[in-house]
């Protein structure tokens, strides 16, 4: 299994202008997390899915951000108009609901690294 | 919601010795403590986990212990090596079953020092 795959890497956009982060969760995961790393305030969970429904966006930070998860191999993060203050590490990760004896384990993918000027 | 403190937040050792990295947890209620490494420009990976029945968990050079009455839980890496060089985060959840929304620490840059 390739993991869970991110797109693009890197992304320098300019103040204003939309931003589309991709991720493809690990084949047969039912749950599908996006967090963002920054110094300041560290890894922050922003929503989780559960077969492709939105669990908890509370972590979202506005309106600005919006997340979707078409199909069980697909989600985005989009920020529309993006703005300096949103420059992080955004991270997906997925997992599978734990059967007995199994894991809980979260496997993130590489990372986007945005830089918005 | 959950609140985890994490401490140090830089930790430097020499080559052999032992690291400690020490969390507290705000919820009562969480059961599940996962910890992560981060290496340098990578993504956060799981090495050690422990759920609220277990004490003690032990893997070849690292343990993690869990208090559960003082609301605390600690990372042990004995005779580190430079590949332990990294940021470690601690992370607390609550639940059953399902997968866990997790709280992370802030972190620990630790640094293995040859």
């Amino acid at each position: 299994d390739a993991g869970v795959i991110q797109s693009p890497r890197h992304e320098v956009t300019e103040m204003g202008q939309e931003v589309t982060l991709r991720c493809k969760p690990i084949s047969g995961h039912d749950y599908l997390f996006w967090y963002r790393q920054t110094m300041m305030r560290g890894l922050e969970l922003l929503i989780y899915f559960n077969n492709n429904v939105p669990i908890d966006d509370s972590g979202m930070p506005e309106d600005r951000f919006s997340a979707k998860m078409p199909n069980a191999s697909f989600s985005t993060l989009k920020i529309q108009p993006s703005e300096p203050r949103d420059s992080a590490v955004y991270f997906c990760a997925s997992s599978k609901t734990r059967g007995a004896g199994g894991s809980n384990e979260q496997f993130f993918g590489p990372g986007t690294r945005l830089t918005v000027l | 919601g959950e609140n985890v403190e994490q401490h140090p937040s830089t930790l430097s050792v020499q080559e052999g010795d032992s690291a400690v990295i020490k969390c507290t947890y705000s919820d009562s209620a969480s059961n599940y403590f996962p910890w992560y490494k981060q290496e340098l420009g990578k993504r956060p990976q799981l090495i050690i986990d422990i759920r609220s029945n277990v004490g003690e968990k032990k893997d070849q050079r690292i343990a993690v212990t869990l208090n559960k009455t003082a609301k605390h839980f600690s990372l042990h890496i004995t005779e580190t090596q430079p590949e332990d060089s990294a940021v470690y985060f601690c992370a607390a959840s609550r639940g059953s079953g399902s997968a866990r929304q997790l709280t992370f620490g802030s972190g620990t840059q630790l640094t293995v020092l040859p």
